[in-house]
């Protein structure tokens, strides 16, 4: 069966500390993989997605990185990390040419 | 380019009354659209969504939206709210030859008196 694990559910940072959230698919191969952001009170913004290995496109200008090291893991990255950063992080996967959609559980990230 | 317009922030009916939750979209790919919920602190459920096929596409807890390309519209229904669907709805619009990325509404917030 295809699934997504995505750790840890919930963290809490201090600023300028750095930041590393895997995501990690099972049961399917080359798939496409997302990573969103949900700031408090908004709705979801796509950050980055990849449609393989070392293949990484940016949605928008921000203090975060994604790295694909592995066909079905995908990392979110930053140096060091501000509070606006704070919000609920979603990684998601699709299968090229279906209409499938997996998220998966989050992790909600604080910075204080 | 693809976007959602979530017409409303704020929904408030009564127990029993129909629902109607608005949401235009703008595409310049063959779209599909999709509505999920998120009740507070949990993650996103699936409600529906529609592909290029019929165009009333029926989901999950009675409830149903209608593409209508013409308006470019994808409302969200339901005949009766029970106070369990109080929640934020998003509407999404997706396109394979966009490589599935999702482009959310803000959301609608929808209360249910009793």
């Amino acid at each position: 069966s295809q699934t997504i694990h995505q750790w840890p559910a919930t963290l809490v940072q201090p600023v300028g500390s750095p930041l590393s959230l895997e995501c990690t698919v099972e049961g399917t191969s080359n798939p496409n993989l997302y990573w969103y952001r949900q700031a408090a009170g908004r709705g979801l913004q796509l950050l980055f997605y990849s449609v393989g290995i070392g293949q990484i496109s940016s949605e928008v200008p921000q203090n975060l990185s994604a790295s694909r090291p592995q066909d079905r893991q995908f990392i979110l990255s930053s140096k060091k990390l501000l509070l606006s950063d704070s919000g609920f992080y979603l990684c998601a996967w699709s299968v090229p040419g279906s209409y499938g959609y997996t998220f998966g559980s989050g992790t909600r990230l604080t910075v204080v | 380019a693809q976007s959602v317009t979530q017409l409303d922030s704020h929904v408030s009916v009564s127990e029993g009354t129909p629902v109607l939750l608005r949401c235009n979209y703008s595409s310049s790919y063959s779209p599909s659209l999709f509505w999920y919920v998120q009740h507070p602190n949990k993650g996103l459920q699936l409600l529906l969504k529609y592909t290029s096929a019929a165009t009333l596409v029926k989901g999950i807890n009675g409830f149903e939206a209608e593409f209508k390309k013409s308006e470019t519209s994808f409302h969200l229904t339901k005949p009766s709210a029970h106070m369990s669907d109080a929640a934020e709805y998003f509407c999404v619009v997706s396109s394979m030859n966009n490589f599935n990325k999702f482009y959310f509404g803000s959301g609608t917030k929808l209360n249910v008196k009793p």
